[in-house]
């Protein structure tokens, strides 16, 4: 089955709180991650690209970690400000790098209040 | 510079008609994909080209056909247009290989009435 969880779908926190949610996948024939962030009347963005057991990613304020072998990513943000209110999507590759799906989660919506 | 760029953004029309959104990359990628957001707001893959080449084509009706020129566009034709084809499509690129995410286009919202 391809299929791709993310908890909580929802989370509200004050601005400077840190955060963080979760993205689970079956672990077998693994070959990437993405995650991305949705804004409001935007098109989704591609924060990161994950691929190996460990990786750990940062940008900014926001950071990300992959453990394939259980099959979860988590994405951190630290110190949310208002800009972060988003849908952050994560999503897995399934099949070849040449002629994979990438097969989207439902999201995670942010809102971080001032 | 828009890096994804699809048209229309909005799209109303009647049922049974027949409609097309074109999308273009000016990104240089080699791939691109069709996703369709559907009620739940989830994103799902329909289809995706290579060079021009049919890579992925997912379980949708005939009625959607997508069409290469080259590289650089994508088109989503649909054909008898339903209620239940409203929806937000949006368009994608990415250079294989790359290790970069999918670059999306700002979607097309169809209503067909």
């Amino acid at each position: 089955i391809l299929n791709v969880e993310q908890s909580p779908q929802s989370l509200h926190v004050q601005e400077g709180d840190s955060t963080n949610f979760t993205c689970s996948f079956p672990s077998s024939n693994f070959y990437a991650l993405h995650w991305y962030r949705w804004e409001t009347a935007k098109s989704p963005e591609a924060l990161f690209v994950m691929t190996l057991n460990g990786d750990e990613k940062k940008k900014g304020r926001i950071s990300a970690t992959l453990n394939t072998k259980e099959g979860y990513s988590y994405l951190y943000i630290k110190g949310s400000q208002p800009e972060d209110s988003a849908t952050y999507l994560c999503a897995r590759i399934y099949g070849s790098s040449n002629t994979g799906k990438l097969i989207f989660g439902q999201g995670t919506t942010l809102q971080v209040k001032p | 510079d828009t890096a994804v760029s699809q048209t229309p953004k909005y799209l109303v029309t009647q049922m049974g008609n027949d409609k097309s959104i074109k999308c273009e990359q000016n990104l240089g990628h080699d791939t691109m994909y069709w996703y369709k957001q559907d009620s739940k707001k989830f994103l799902k893959i329909m289809f995706s080209y290579n060079n021009k080449e049919l890579i992925i084509n997912e379980t949708v009706p005939n009625r959607f056909s997508p069409k290469s020129p080259d590289k650089a566009h994508l088109n989503l034709h649909i054909n008898s247009l339903e209620l239940g084809d409203s929806a937000v499509y949006f368009c994608a690129s990415r250079q294989r290989d790359s290790g970069r995410g999918y670059t999306f286009g700002s979607g097309t919202r169809l209503t067909v009435v």
